[in-house]
């Protein structure tokens, strides 16, 4: 089993509809992240955790927003989702248990599709 | 806007030779700095960190850091048709020991032809 699982893997929406996309983790780290990847504009920082108490925006948060319901989960909501808002999203952990390498592990990835 | 470059690619190499992929990043007090490959329709994966000026080798790669010029490169010897990817720089920009945030580059495609 991967050690950060994303779900759904792939979903195709309608304008305007509620998306949420999960990520959890076995590796027990304590920084999780959602990155965005579109075409020739490489990752994107959406939103980071560095422990359940903690949520911070991005460089492109807007329209989005995130949960931290335990230390290995980590959810994205688009509210009311846009074409634009369709490209390939990555979950990411790192760090945790004196392990601040600065080492990112990703999830396989979740393409939406907003039609 | 703290930003990292890389050069756009694709980048076409014959099989054996060295691949060179260079970035370059906007913030003088970035302290790590990492390469990342990514396969087609894959997720990144890390293949190199760097913390100081100089060279670091793992096997056929070695990352070269400058501070003073704000520059990071990755070299690829003895190419490999299995190293065609994606390779993406990300740099460090958070404070504090622990606090990563990274930025990534576009990245660059390499292709090692056979």
């Amino acid at each position: 089993d991967a050690d950060v699982t994303q779900t759904p893997r792939n979903r195709i929406t309608k304008t305007g509809k509620r998306i949420m996309l999960e990520c959890s983790q076995t590796k027990g780290h304590d920084r999780m992240y959602w990155y965005r990847q579109d075409p020739g504009l490489g990752l994107q920082l959406i939103y980071y955790s560095f422990d359940v108490k903690d949520i911070n925006k991005g460089e492109i948060s807007d329209g989005y927003s995130v949960s931290r319901q335990a230390q290995a989960k980590f959810s994205l909501s688009l509210e009311s989702a846009i074409p634009n808002q369709t490209a390939l999203y990555f979950c990411a952990t790192g760090g945790g248990g004196g392990r601040n390498t600065g080492e990112l592990f990703f999830g396989e990835g979740s393409r939406l599709t907003v039609l | 806007q703290k930003e990292v470059e890389q050069n756009s690619g694709p980048l076409s190499v014959p099989e054996g030779a060295i691949a060179s992929l260079n970035c370059t990043y906007s913030d003088r007090g970035s302290q790590s700095f990492f390469w990342y490959r990514q396969y087609s329709g894959k997720s990144p994966e890390l293949i190199m960190s760097i913390y100081s000026n100089g060279d670091k080798e793992d096997g056929r790669f070695t990352a070269q850091l400058n501070k003073a010029s704000q520059y990071v490169s990755l070299l690829i010897r003895d190419s490999q048709p299995s190293d065609s990817a994606t390779y993406l720089c990300a740099v460090n920009w958070g404070s504090g020991g622990s606090n990563y945030k990274l930025t990534f580059g576009k990245g660059t495609l390499l292709t090692v032809n056979p």
